[in-house]
């Protein structure tokens, strides 16, 4: 699975917009780029996943670039309750093989949410 | 969405014991469970895939004596901890994925602590 870039800690006003970006240079075409958060002490939290087309559920918004190189994680109206660790994966979607879903984790993004 | 539930949610065992963790697909049935070991201020780091009816398929440097998994059913997979020593504290998530289904779902995670 392709390796994905991520600043380490971000932070962002209640209320405003927060926007997490992602590199993921080496993605190959059957690659999808998936987001999970992580709030202290719980498991991993599903958020939103794209091929290539830009996404949105009640979560968030994922904006990928045409060439398919970084995207961008949008929480439209940050709470405090946003604070987390965000990760951004990329991976292959075919099914087949046993450890088809594995999801390997990066370092991801620390996104303080503040007053 | 879809709930996996784990248990317990915090153990503390005396060093030498074996300690049992339980993962369960509430609303589905689970083709293929992971589980992952996370250390403080670290990332998750995935310690072996599980399919149901199967041997589980260990990650690299991950004792397969010492971690032993058991995915009997199409709704539950265990990680049984054997003769834990305190280097094995750690905060152990189980994840699920369901046939056809393009995410995974995880657990509340297990904080152990072995004194």
């Amino acid at each position: 699975d392709a390796k994905t870039t991520q600043p380490p800690s971000m932070d962002c006003a209640e209320g405003r917009a927060a926007n997490l970006p992602c590199n993921h240079s080496t993605i190959s075409g059957n690659e999808y780029v998936y987001w999970y958060r992580q709030i202290h002490s719980q498991g991993p939290q599903y958020i939103i996943h794209g091929l290539k087309n830009n996404e949105t559920n009640e979560m968030a918004s994922l904006i990928i670039t045409e060439d398919r190189k970084s995207s961008t994680l949008i929480l439209p109206h940050a709470t405090l309750r946003d604070t987390a660790v965000y990760y951004c994966i990329v991976r292959v979607a075919s099914a087949g093989g046993t450890s088809y879903g594995k999801l390997t984790f990066g370092q991801g993004t620390i996104l303080t949410v503040h007053p | 969405g879809a709930v996996v539930s784990q248990h317990p949610s915090r153990v503390i065992c005396k060093s030498g014991t074996s300690v049992k963790i339980e993962c369960r697909s509430l609303d589905f049935q689970a083709t293929t469970m992971f589980w992952y070991r996370q250390f403080p201020k670290q990332s998750l780091m995935l310690m072996a895939t599980s399919n149901e009816g199967s041997k589980a398929t260990y990650e690299q440097g991950v004792e397969k004596d010492k971690f032993l998994i058991n995915h009997a059913s199409l709704t539950l997979s265990t990680l049984t901890v054997t003769s834990a020593h305190p280097e094995d504290s750690s905060f152990y998530i189980c994840s699920a994925r369901g046939q056809g289904i393009e995410k995974l779902f995880f657990g509340s995670g297990t904080q152990l602590s072995v004194l």
